[in-house]
């Protein structure tokens, strides 16, 4: 089945750091999704990204959908200490009723006030 | 808070049993999707239903099984409980809107079967 391939899988930072996160795929996806969770709570949509070399930039978030549509990347600007949580990526194929998305395993970010 | 509630909070069976979690969608929200997350890993997407029908379905057994109702509230059953179900079930609900959606997640059944 599909498999996503994220990185780094914890990363311990400094308040006002910048942040990279990436994930690879074998396959093609439709949709490329970052997410954030937080203890307790479910995954909450950062970022969508829909075009093959699209970028897409949410506040201090910035991701990028990779050319081949088997990659994307996920930076944080100047890290503050609500970042901390864990980042998946997610990966959507859709068409007709065959609708199926894929997360990665996650990047626990910690960040050191 | 998403709009998008799930009962109950958590819950403990134990193995052979059967269970069933609901999910009440964001309103205007006419699509479900269900996952499994174990702890320590990623969602694991089981199925989605999209106005009452199975709209696509992730590597999961039969005995996991779902509804959608008329007013888009769903339900999960999983049958013949295994250990290795224990996890944190998660719905999501969205809207279709022609090159992506957003999923939203309720908080999760913690699930623990012994």
């Amino acid at each position: 089945g599909q498999q996503l391939n994220q990185s780094p899988q914890s990363m311990f930072i400094q308040e006002g750091e910048d942040v990279s996160m990436n994930c690879t795929s074998s396959s093609i996806f439709n949709t490329w999704l970052w997410y954030k969770q937080d203890p307790g709570e479910g995954p909450v949509l950062l970022i969508a990204l829909y075009k093959a070399g699209e970028l897409t930039s949410n506040g201090r978030l910035t991701a990028q959908f990779g050319i081949t549509r088997k990659d994307s990347f996920l930076n944080i600007s100047a890290s503050i200490p609500s970042d901390v949580g864990i980042y998946f990526c997610a990966g959507v194929n859709s068409g007709g009723s065959n609708y199926k998305l894929t997360f990665g395993k996650g990047t626990l970010l910690t960040v050191n006030p | 808070e998403t709009g998008v509630t799930q009962s109950p909070t958590h819950l403990i069976k134990t193995r052979g049993q059967q269970v069933t979690l609901r999910c009440s969608s964001q309103s205007g929200h006419n699509t479900v999707s269900w996952y499994q997350q174990a702890l320590g890993q990623g969602p694991q997407f089981i199925f989605q239903y999209y106005r009452e029908e199975e709209n696509g379905r992730g590597n999961f057994p039969p005995r996991f099984s779902g509804l959608q109702f008329p007013n888009y509230s769903s339900e999960l059953n999983v049958n013949a409980l295994e250990l290795d179900d224990s996890a944190l079930y998660l719905c999501a609900s969205s809207r279709p809107s022609g090159a992506g959606e957003t999923q939203y997640f309720g908080p999760g059944t913690r699930l623990l079967v012994l």
